[in-house]
């Protein structure tokens, strides 16, 4: 079973520019999470997909994040403008319906530095 | 609000060790409870799960306890061995829709 994959793997851009994100679940998995993790913190949730509709977004800075998960599969998140706080690894992680363990598989991570 | 905490944030021990990772959280209403392993650079790869019916599960070298009502949980590494240095994060699942709330994670240094 293939795990979840994400691209890039690492990003380098200039703030103000504008970056995006993509994230392939498990296949068969509902249930998408996008979270942030700053260096020495623990991961941050951002936002929470079932299928393709948003159940959580609430720490989701909304006024230069949005992400999308159109078809209920893979997902993008994007960031424009890009600050400087927002240099961070970006990480998805995709669990299975139906499934009371709700155990959470995260992909390797994109590593995000703004200068 | 779900608050988790990490004791120690960072441990170093000669290999052949046994050793106890320390995770607090502040709601004991919880669903359930992960332990992951984050090597530098990597994601997150999950290492044991408890439910909130149970008190422990094993896994080779490796076991978790929790104590929801005093919201505590630890982690413990029998025979520690170099390969074993990583960082280590536990996650508490709270409510219904199975969000995560992660602690500051532990970093662990096992030395030869």
């Amino acid at each position: 079973e293939a795990g979840v994959a994400q691209s890039p793997r690492y990003k380098i851009i200039e703030k103000r520019q504008s970056v995006a994100f993509w994230c392939n679940p498990i296949s068969g998995h509902a249930t998408l999470y996008w979270y942030q993790q700053i260096l020495g913190q623990g991961p941050k949730l951002l936002i929470q997909f079932q299928n393709n509709g948003v159940v959580d977004d609430s720490q989701l800075p909304k006024d230069r994040f949005s992400a999308e998960r159109l078809k209920g599969v893979d997902s993008t998140l994007k960031i424009q403008p890009a600050k400087l706080e927002d240099s961070a690894v970006y990480l998805c992680a995709s669990t299975a319906s139906g499934v009371l363990s709700y155990e959470q598989y995260f992909g390797p991570g994109t590593r995000l530095t703004v200068t | 609000k779900q608050e988790v905490t990490q004791i120690p944030a960072a441990l170093s021990v000669p290999e052949g060790e046994n050793l106890v990772l320390n995770c607090s959280f502040t709601d004991s209403a919880i669903y359930n409870l992960q332990w992951f392993r984050q090597d530098p650079g990597k994601g997150l790869t999950s290492l044991l799960l408890i439910q909130s019916s149970q008190r422990e599960q094993t896994s080779g070298r490796l076991n978790a306890s929790l104590d929801k009502s005093s919201g505590r949980s630890t982690l413990y590494i029998a025979a520690s061995q170099p390969g074993d240095s990583a960082t280590y994060l536990c996650a508490v699942n709270t409510g219904t829709a199975s969000k995560l709330t992660f602690g500051t994670g532990t970093r662990l240094q096992v030395t030869l």
